[in-house]
Parts: C-alpha cells; structure tokens; sequence
C-alpha cells in the first residue's frame, strides 16, 4: 500500500516571502499522480497543482510549483510571493496510475501554513 | 466548481441512530468517492462507486454503507452512528480519462 508523509504539521512565512513545503511518499509503482491540495478554513479541497510521475518536468501553476523527485520519492510545494489568501492547511496525495475502477486519492496528514502580514 | 452539493451541511446526532449524507452532482460523472477528515489522518477513503449500483470499499468502510440508484446522487449512511464517526465527510468526483479529484463542501457531524 502506499503512504504519504508530511513531516510538517506546520510552517509559517511572511507576506511576500517564499516557502516550501515537504512531501515524501512510499510506493512500488513506477506510474502515479501527485496533487496539492489546499484547504482554507472554508473547509472546501482546491486543487493547487498536479503532476504526473512519468513527466520529469516540475509542474507550476502561476506562484506555486513543485520540485519532484522520483528516486528520492519527494513531491516539495513552492508557494513564491505568499499572500495573505494562501494560509491555509495544505494537503499532498497520491493515485495509482493503475487503478482503473477506483482511483483512490491517498493523503498526507496535512501542514498547517500560516502567512504573517 | 465541479457542481457537487453535500446536504445536510451540519449534523448532530445521538449514539446508535442511523444518519445518511447525500452528495449529488450535476455533470455526470461515473467516479464518485466518500472520504472522512480527521485530525492527523488528512482525508481517508470510505467507499466509492465507479457507475449506478457498482460500489467498493475504501480502507474505513467498518460501520458504513453506501448506494448509488441514480448516476447524480451517492449516499453514505452510518448504520448506528458511533462517537468514533464524529468526523467531517467530504464527497468527490473523478471525470472520466481524468486522474483528479473534485470535492464538495463537505458535511460536519457530531455523534454524541
């Protein structure tokens, strides 16, 4: 089974400031999806960004990128420029690229980001 | 906006009844997914459906049911609800030829 680990409950950062946060998992598949999710304190799950494992290319989307490392089992989020709307609790998650009726999103436990003014 | 709706939004109940959540979509989609939110756990899956009647376990089905007799509404019903199932529930879909995600809103229930 696979595992996703966020080894930071929380992190904090300036306004404007840059910051990263770190995500390892654990799986003997070679095809997988990664995501990003954040969670504000609406509690609605929006994706922030998703990379697929067989592109080596990090995926960004405007000021948040990721720098994944597939030997390393690494999946690190880039927030550039943090504002204010950005704190929120931030979730990593995996799926099999080999599930064909399930597709079932495996979590981290989360990382709390806080972004001070 | 993935058009997904949780109702009810907010519940309390009492240990041993029955409580059912409902998520409905508006676009159609065949992949449908319960997940519970818990502190230090981030979201875990429950049960999914992959199309009308065709359901499977997730990894915390115990003390869960599902059904799905319309493609646009997935229901989760705790059969005896347990103060172990205070949690907060979120629905989501998966278009097809699509490996993401959407979620709705999410429900908040206390068993006490």
């Amino acid at each position: 089974a696979q595992t996703v680990t966020q080894s930071q409950p929380e992190m904090s950062v300036q306004e404007a400031e840059t910051v990263t946060l770190s995500c390892t998992y654990d799986t003997s598949e070679s095809d997988y999806y990664l995501f990003w999710y954040k969670q504000p304190p609406s509690r609605q799950m929006i994706l922030v960004i998703r990379q697929e494992a067989y592109k080596q290319q990090n995926a960004t989307e405007n000021r948040f990128s990721v720098n994944f490392q597939k030997a390393a089992k690494s999946f690190s989020l880039k927030i550039s420029d943090s504002q204010l709307g950005d704190a929120a609790m931030y979730f990593c998650a995996y799926r099999s690229a080999y599930e064909t009726s399930g597709s079932r999103l495996t979590f981290g436990e989360g990382t709390q980001l806080t972004v001070n003014p | 906006d993935a058009g997904i709706t949780q109702s009810p939004r907010h519940k309390v109940t009492e240990t041993g009844t029955p409580v059912t959540l409902r998520c409905h979509q508006t676009e159609n989609h065949r992949y449908m997914y319960w997940y519970r939110q818990d502190p230090g756990h981030g979201l875990r899956l429950i049960h999914y459906s992959y199309g009308v009647k065709d359901t499977d376990k997730g990894e915390v089905s115990d003390g869960y049911s599902v059904s799905r007799s319309k493609t646009e509404d997935f229901l989760l019903t705790l059969e005896s609800a347990t103060s172990s199932q205070t949690s907060v529930y979120f629905c989501a879909i998966s278009p097809v030829y699509q490996e993401t995600q959407y979620f709705g809103p999410g429900t908040r229930l206390l068993v006490l």
